[in-house]
């Protein structure tokens, strides 16, 4: 089992690009989440996905846009790319019976110039 | 909005030294989480409490859900360099939504 995966694990920018993170589980999970983590400021919710098909916004929405087509794939979109959301991101799941555990993928460092 | 406050921010200890922090909210949880991130990955799930004064352990560390159910605290016993990296508490802000501490950075001297 990989768990949670995430691609690409770096990627550079220039403002006003725009770019799609990919996340995929393998644990058959329903519930999937986008985070950023930013220094001194812990991970914020960006969104999340109860179950296959819906999707609900988080503590930092704005900017981004997210698509959950697939249960097992989890796509976070920025449409037009600014340097506030340098960050690294990061992809989550948890089961409907410990939705508490959330799986983390490993992160993907975005720049954006 | 709910706020979780970690302290220490960071610590440097030396190896063999026991470690404490703890993680204090804004607002009432029912269930308490501690995670860890190691340089360079995703955060892992150490610990979770589910009730005010419950006391539990993993290996060397052990996890308390604090009786006003607003804190919690973390200890570690007798530290190894491997225990380097980010501790983050967390909790619970509504269904499906969680809302995680700044974290403590935790550096090990050898």
């Amino acid at each position: 089992n990989a768990g949670v995966t995430q691609t690409p694990k770096f990627q550079v920018l220039k403002t006003g690009q725009s770019m799609t993170l990919q996340c995929a589980q393998d644990m058959n999970h329903n519930s999937m989440y986008w985070y950023r983590q930013d220094p001194g400021m812990g991970l914020r919710l960006i969104y999340y996905s109860a179950s296959e098909g819906t999707t609900d916004k988080g503590e930092v929405p704005d900017g981004y846009n997210v698509s959950r087509l697939k249960k097992q794939n989890f796509l976070l979109g920025l449409e037009s790319a600014a340097p506030s959301q340098t960050s690294v991101y990061f992809c989550a799941s948890s089961s409907p019976q410990f939705p508490w555990e959330q799986f983390f993928g490993p992160g993907t460092r975005l720049t954006v110039l | 909005g709910q706020q979780l406050n970690q302290s220490p921010q960071s610590m440097f200890i030396q190896e063999g030294e026991d470690v404490s922090m703890n993680c204090t909210s804004s607002s009432i949880f029912n269930t308490w989480l501690w995670y860890k991130q190691d340089p360079g990955e995703g955060p892992v799930l150490l610990i979770a409490l589910y009730k005010a004064g419950e006391l539990t352990s993993n290996g060397r560390l052990t996890a308390q859900f604090g009786i006003t159910r607003k804190d919690s605290f973390l200890n570690i016993s007798a530290s190894i360099p491997s225990d380097v990296g980010i501790y983050f508490c967390a909790g619970p802000a509504g269904t499906y939504k969680y809302i995680f501490g700044t974290g403590t950075r935790l550096k090990v001297l050898a």
